[in-house]
């Protein structure tokens, strides 16, 4: 059960767009919908931003957007704001009752 | 709203037993669709899904650490635990308890660090 491959930085001017990619497995990422990020401020627990391969829980905004073809999710952060600097992580389900995290990019507002 | 809080000894010696416990609040752990985790997060490092339980004590392990892992629920306390036995200094971490929602872990803890060292 290896990690999700995620780049170690991205970066962007605020307004701009930002993509940060998860590539997994056909037994991960490819098999199933159940994608989801996290975004993780420092010293704090990580927080639900896209379940579902896109899906965003109430609260966050539509700036944040997920999609997937086939081993590899994105998630897109539109619009680049100072307070979307953190970490972003994916996740998928396994299967069996699994989980597997991806490795985690850091996010820079230039 | 659903809140969980991570409790436990912060330090632990080496080859002893981690114990932590997550009691949950503003729902039951014994709910019918309920299912729980913990993930853990080296210092400067990322995610680590370490397992999973139903409400029904059906557990669910990563296999990396399966050997060394042990999940339970206590209804009467609406708390779950999480056993990590023979700790070595690669299990310092912040450990998470999380509500999983419908396959992606949902609600979490605020994380407590649990460091290793003799």
């Amino acid at each position: 059960q290896s990690a999700l491959t995620q780049p170690p930085s991205a970066s962007g001017s605020p307004g701009q767009s930002v993509t940060i990619s998860c590539t997994g497995t056909s037994n991960d990422v490819g098999a199933y919908k159940y994608v989801s990020w996290y975004q993780q401020h420092p010293g704090k627990a990580p927080k639900l931003i896209i379940y579902e391969v896109s899906k965003r829980p109430s609260g966050v905004p539509d700036r944040f957007s997920g999609s997937k073809s086939d081993n590899t999710a994105s998630l897109t952060v539109s619009g680049l704001q100072a307070e979307d600097e953190a970490d972003y992580y994916c996740s998928s389900y396994a299967g069996t009752n699994k989980f597997v995290f991806g490795t985690g990019t850091k996010v820079t507002a230039l | 709203q659903l809140q969980l809080q991570e409790s436990g000894p912060g330090l632990v010696k080496p080859s002893e037993t981690l114990s932590l416990t997550c009691t949950v609040s503003g729902g039951s752990v014994s709910s019918s669709d309920s299912y729980w985790g913990w993930i853990r997060q080296p210092p400067g490092k990322g995610l680590e899904w370490i397992g999973s339980i139903y409400y029904r004590g059906n557990t669910y392990y990563n296999p990396s650490l399966k050997s060394r892992v042990t999940i339970s629920v206590d209804t009467s306390k609406n708390q779950f635990s999480l056993k990590l036995s023979s700790v070595t200094a690669a299990d310092t971490a912040v450990y998470y308890c999380t509500k999983i929602g419908n396959w992606f872990p949902l609600n979490w803890g605020q994380g407590t660090l649990v460091t290793v060292s003799s």
